[in-house]
């Protein structure tokens, strides 16, 4: 199975700042299949990136995606007090369709 | 509005059995692939599996962990997926969420989800 990696585990930053998020994949991922998420405490999901770089619906455009092969990347250029949250990357290239262990950015 | 309801969870004992609802609404549910994944209190999202439309057979697909344990169903008639849990582990124990899959031409991912019901394998 494809195997997500996130870095860094926690992203210590205060609102303003930029944020950058990295997943890497054990093997290649097609950038078509490639997700993230955010997600809140007591809340399920969010979609917010799909096909590596396109917003989903209402996602504000300080959020951008990049990346292909085995590295992608999710970018919050200004953070602001709602970012504050657990970031996941997702492939659904090959199943099973793994997730990395998430990226958990809070203020500092 | 698209709506996806999770019901079903509970206590179960180690070793038993359980299956999880998710009623569909808002969206063509015959058209859409559905997918469970899961979250162990303080833990990260697990992928359980998938159930595909008609038109790709209903193909399922599962985690490792959940293989041959798990089943992934769906009726159509009533837009309703199902997770079939056997042979239940505590380390099962967690917050199941159902997703509703869009798929086109070469790009998939899950915009919906449900609100997620939780599971607890205990004696």
């Amino acid at each position: 199975e494809i195997v997500l990696t996130q870095s860094p585990g926690t992203l210590s930053l205060s609102p303003g700042e930029r944020a950058t998020l990295s997943c890497r994949a054990s093997q290649s991922v097609i950038t078509n299949y490639f997700t993230w998420y955010q997600q809140k405490p007591g809340q399920a999901p969010r979609l917010l990136i799909y096909a590596t770089s396109s917003r989903a619906t209402g996602i504000p455009d300080r959020f951008s995606g990049s990346g292909s092969g085995t590295d992608f990347t999710l970018t919050i250029s200004r953070l602001e007090p709602e970012d504050f949250a657990v970031y996941y990357c997702q492939q659904f290239d090959i199943p099973p369709f793994t997730f990395g262990p998430g990226t958990k950015v809070d203020i500092k | 509005e698209v709506q996806l309801v999770e019901s079903g969870g509970g206590l179960v004992q180690p070793g038993g059995s359980l299956k999880l609802s998710c009623a569909a609404s808002g969206f063509m549910f015959s058209a859409s692939s559905m997918h469970w994944v899961r979250q162990a209190s303080g833990k990260g999202l697990e992928w359980v599996g998938r159930v595909r439309d008609k038109r790709s057979s209903y193909a399922t697909g599962y985690g490792e962990s959940v293989k041959g344990r798990f089943t992934i169903s769906r009726d159509d008639s009533t837009n309703t997926a199902y997770l079939q849990m056997n042979s239940l582990k505590p380390e099962d124990t967690a917050v199941y969420y159902c997703g509703r899959a869009y798929c086109g031409a070469g790009f998939c991912y899950v915009d919906y989800w449900g609100q997620g019901t939780l599971v607890t394998v205990s004696s």
